[in-house]
């Protein structure tokens, strides 16, 4: 079983449309979470950090925590033709060694 | 701010060759770590520097190491490349350590590396 699991998709959806990301772990000792979006050929760009358990809302985004239930999710609402691009969950111990999922592959279509 | 800078952008090596990345860190960051990307996976964890030693690794052989400057910059070296070595190596820099504080890590765009 793999430290963090991430549905890699690819996920389609039509402009406006509400996107669920979603990362499950092992590790219950993890009190960081994070996501990244990455557009092809680029390197990982934080979208969102949350510290335990939450909930964080950012403009059209919103990270959850679960720590009972070691669920992370993130919520893209209005999504938009730039939101296309690889979506990476990361969660550590002390935000140093950071363990990432595999990635969702996201296409939003106009 | 130019943000985190890597280079080269590009290379192809063949098998048993040895490589060096560089790294400069995002303008007031002291902590540097590297990943590695393989295709279609997430980044896996190196190793981290902070005050030009490592203080954090991963799993991966003694063939992967590096240096810290005291411009905060830092060097990853690959010795006798495997053709698994075959990646996207990313840097990644965290600010200054605040006592209680958290640390975010800021990517740079990455050094594609081939090995043939």
């Amino acid at each position: 079983q793999k430290e963090v699991e991430q549905d890699p998709g690819p996920l389609s959806v039509p402009e406006g449309a509400i996107v669920s990301l979603n990362c499950t772990y092992s590790n219950s000792a993890f009190q960081y979470f994070m996501w990244y979006r990455q557009y092809s050929r680029k390197g990982p760009e934080l979208l969102m950090y949350t510290y335990s358990s939450g909930n964080k809302e950012d403009g059209r985004f919103t990270a959850q925590v679960d720590k009972s239930s070691k669920y992370i999710s993130l919520f893209i609402r209005d999504s938009q033709p730039s939101d296309s691009a690889t979506y990476l969950c990361a969660m550590s111990l002390y935000n140093n060694d950071m363990r990432f999922g595999a990635g969702t592959r996201l296409t939003v279509k106009p | 701010d130019a943000g985190v800078t890597q280079s080269p952008t590009h290379l192809i090596k063949t098998r048993g060759q040895q490589v060096t990345l560089r790294c400069s860190p995002k303008s007031g960051h002291d902590t540097v770590s590297w990943y590695q990307q393989a295709l279609g996976q997430g980044p896996q964890f190196i190793f981290q520097y902070y005050e030009e030693e490592e203080r954090q690794r991963g799993n991966f052989p003694d063939r992967f190491s590096g240096h810290q400057f005291p411009n905060y910059s830092s060097e990853l070296n690959v010795n006798a490349l495997l053709l698994g070595d075959s990646a996207l190596y990313l840097c990644a820099s965290s600010p200054i350590r605040l006592a209680g504080g958290q640390e975010t890590q800021y990517f740079g765009p990455g050094t594609r590396l081939l090995v043939l």
